[in-house]
């Protein structure tokens, strides 16, 4: 298994650009996550969904939109940049529910930069 | 809602030693987990130890263990014979029980950056 997989590694963008970040995962999870990092901080919690079709906000959505059409993939979208979203961000998954340790595996980061 | 607070931005030990990274929570919540994530320079995120609060028995997991002290809301991770590669940031974290519902999402503290001097 490949686990959480993040595209792309790095990325700069000028003010006011889209992106969108991808993130697949192939455990066949039905909770996933994106949550930014910024310097000197912990991660925080941008978007959720807990299954295909499902998403909700998190703590700081502001600026951003997700989609979850399958279960595999949860695309987190950026539609106009701002230096303030320059962050390191996480995707991870989980699955949800009774059983499992509620363990949360992530991806390696995606770092971007708004110029 | 819930905080998490690690109070020891940097934290530093040679090696072979033993260091303990403090962690404190706050919730109202009687049933929640409790984790230690390590990420190294190449920024992924590693589960180093888990802990359920309906568990009293410390968590172990070879040269990492925890003590865990749920009234005071307590929460520290303790190194054993540190080594080069233990040197990274550390986050503690917090998620509600599975059986609440919701988001499931984790509340992570700031960090703590370990050294580890040879």
């Amino acid at each position: 298994n490949a686990g959480v997989t993040q595209t792309p590694k790095f990325r700069i963008l000028k003010i006011g650009q889209s992106m969108t970040l991808q993130c697949t995962q192939d455990m066949n999870h039905n909770y996933m996550y994106w949550y930014r990092q910024d310097p000197g901080m912990g991660l925080k919690l941008i978007y959720y969904s807990v299954g295909a079709g499902i998403t909700d906000k998190g703590e700081v959505p502001n600026g951003y939109n997700v989609s979850r059409s399958t279960t595999e993939d949860f695309p987190l979208r950026l539609e106009l940049a701002a230096p303030s979203q320059t962050s390191v961000y996480f995707c991870a998954s989980k699955w949800g529910g009774t059983s499992g340790h509620n363990e949360q595996f992530f991806g390696p980061g995606t770092r971007l930069t708004v110029l | 809602a819930q905080t998490v607070t690690q109070s020891q931005p940097e934290m530093s030990v040679q090696e072979a030693e033993t260091v303990t990274l403090s962690c404190t929570y706050d919730t109202s919540e009687s049933d929640y987990y409790l984790f230690w994530y390590k990420q190294p320079p190449s920024r992924q995120m590693i589960l180093v130890i888990r802990q359920e609060a309906y568990k009293q028995q410390n968590a172990t997991e070879n040269r990492f263990s925890v003590n865990f002290q749920k009234a005071a809301k307590s929460f520290s991770l303790k190194i054993s014979d540190s080594q080069l590669g233990d040197a990274a940031m550390y986050f503690c974290a917090y998620s509600h029980s599975m059986t609440q519902g919701g988001s499931e999402k984790l509340v992570f503290g700031k960090g703590t950056k370990l050294t580890v001097n040879p």
